[in-house]
């Protein structure tokens, strides 16, 4: 299996347009999860699915922040209108649930928002 | 809520060394535990999965034990490699989140010099 692939690798927008993350979880896997990571606060939890519902949006952070997962083989996370706060790298990953099996994450989708 | 902690933020050994790598959790009441290592500009890398049942996990030179009464867990790492340089970064999953929402340590930055 080619592994959690998520594009694109490197995205660099000006403050105010619209970004969209895009991530291919492994197949059979049925829940994947969408993180961002900082320097400032590592690692944060934003949105989950299972079976391609969203079970907890709890941790996106604010309404500009909106995630999609239509089918079982891709999710999209959307930043409208991106601000500069928003620059981190963007990391989905996928496992088996439940059952807690390991995850695995896919290479990220580093953000720069000028 | 849950923290898990990890101590030091950063270490440094010559090669050949055995690495000790500690994360600490405030709730013992966790399904599993994981460690996993990222290198720079890449995505996390499941290294071991501890089941809240089992004390150890051993992957090669890698074993990692766990005291969930205590609520410890260490990462050894055997006779180090200049490969072995990374972040190492553990996570729980709680009994309440059969879902897979993990919870991670910071990490501990790790340099192994030749």
């Amino acid at each position: 299996d080619a592994g959690v692939i998520q594009s694109p690798r490197h995205e660099v927008t000006e403050m105010g347009q619209e970004v969209t993350l895009r991530c291919k979880p492994i197949s059979g896997h049925n829940s994947l999860f969408w993180y961002r990571q900082t320097m400032m606060r590592g690692l944060e939890l934003l949105i989950y699915f299972n079976n391609n519902v969203p079970i907890d949006d709890s941790g996106m952070p604010e309404d500009r922040f909106s995630a999609k997962m239509p089918n079982a083989s891709f999710s999209t996370l959307k930043i409208q209108p991106s601000e500069p706060r928003d620059s981190a790298v963007y990391f989905c990953a996928s496992t088996t649930t439940p059952g807690g099996g390991e995850l695995f994450f896919g290479e990220g989708s580093r953000l720069t928002v000028l | 809520k849950q923290e898990v902690t990890q101590i030091p933020a950063a270490l440094s050994v010559p090669e050949g060394e055995n690495l000790v790598l500690n994360c600490s959790f405030t709730d013992s009441a966790i399904y599993n535990l994981q460690w996993f290592r990222q290198d720079p500009g890449k995505g996390l890398t499941s290294l071991l999965l501890i089941q809240s049942s089992q004390r150890e996990q051993t992957s090669g030179r890698l074993n990692a034990s766990l005291d969930k009464s205590s609520g410890r867990s260490t990462l050894y790492i055997a006779a180090s490699q200049p490969g072995d340089s990374a972040t190492y970064l553990c996570a729980v999953l709680m009994t309440t989140d059969s879902w897979g929402k993990l919870q991670f340590g910071a990490g501990t930055q790790v340099v192994v010099t030749p």
